[in-house]
């Protein structure tokens, strides 16, 4: 238990439904991230938030839409997908955003039919 | 660029001792030297972190040398759990991100 937690764990949609991720942390950080994680690949950054303003946009296609309504929260508003999208979706925190220690979540694994 | 290069797999047994070896070349004089571990469809997990000589915690110890070029990570009595994927990374000043490579994949076997 990491202190970070992500729901749904699992998510199955097609691609014209809309869903969204959830990521709370209970740590008390400042940052909080989104990553995503294809099949044998490194983990890509998608977006930072730190004191709930963007601070990272890693060219992210606009279907992925992030929100940080406050320092503990962080969703993945997902639109349109299309089934390269499938992957693991993880989240993490970290007290700043500039390069410390991260506490990831277990993940969200979304299959995109 | 990559900023951090490590072996893509290892193997080994139950009860011995794995080094997994890490190359930055480039390291910055504020970087720390951080590894995770990740187990399948989960999160990476912290395991340790040093800037430089030697740091031990209750899971791992990492080598650094004195130029900092490379560090090692040392997993003492390995058991099947320890079969995952384990990232070396480098973590600078404000305004860096963590940039995760392919990692080392190590197998465990009885």
């Amino acid at each position: 238990e990491t202190g970070v937690t992500q729901t749904p764990r699992h998510l199955v949609m097609g691609m014209t439904n809309k869903k969204s991720l959830k990521c709370e942390q209970h740590l008390g950080h400042n940052a909080m991230y989104w990553y995503k994680q294809s099949a044998k690949k490194p983990l890509e950054l998608m977006f930072v938030y730190s004191l709930e303003e963007r601070v990272e946009n890693n060219s992210v296609p606009s279907r992925f839409s992030p929100e940080c309504p406050n320092s503990s929260h962080l969703f993945l508003h997902l639109h349109t997908l299309q089934p390269e999208d499938s992957a693991l979706y993880l989240c993490a925190s970290s007290q700043d955003s500039g390069g410390e220690t991260q506490y990831f979540g277990p993940g969200t694994r979304l299959l995109v039919l | 660029l990559a900023k951090t290069t490590q072996p893509i797999s290892m193997d080994s047994y139950e009860g011995q001792e794995v080094n997994i070896t890490c190359s930055h070349n480039n390291i910055a004089t504020n970087d720390y030297i951080t590894w995770y571990q990740q187990f399948p469809s989960q999160g990476p997990r912290f395991i340790i972190q040093g800037y430089k000589t030697k740091v031990t915690n209750e899971v791992a110890s990492l080598f650094i040398p004195a130029d900092r070029k490379s560090s090692t990570l040392s997993l003492p009595r390995v058991s099947l759990s320890d079969t995952a994927v384990y990232y070396c990374l480098l973590a600078g000043s404000s305004g860096d991100k963590l940039t995760f490579g392919t990692g080392t994949r190590l197998a465990v076997r009885p």
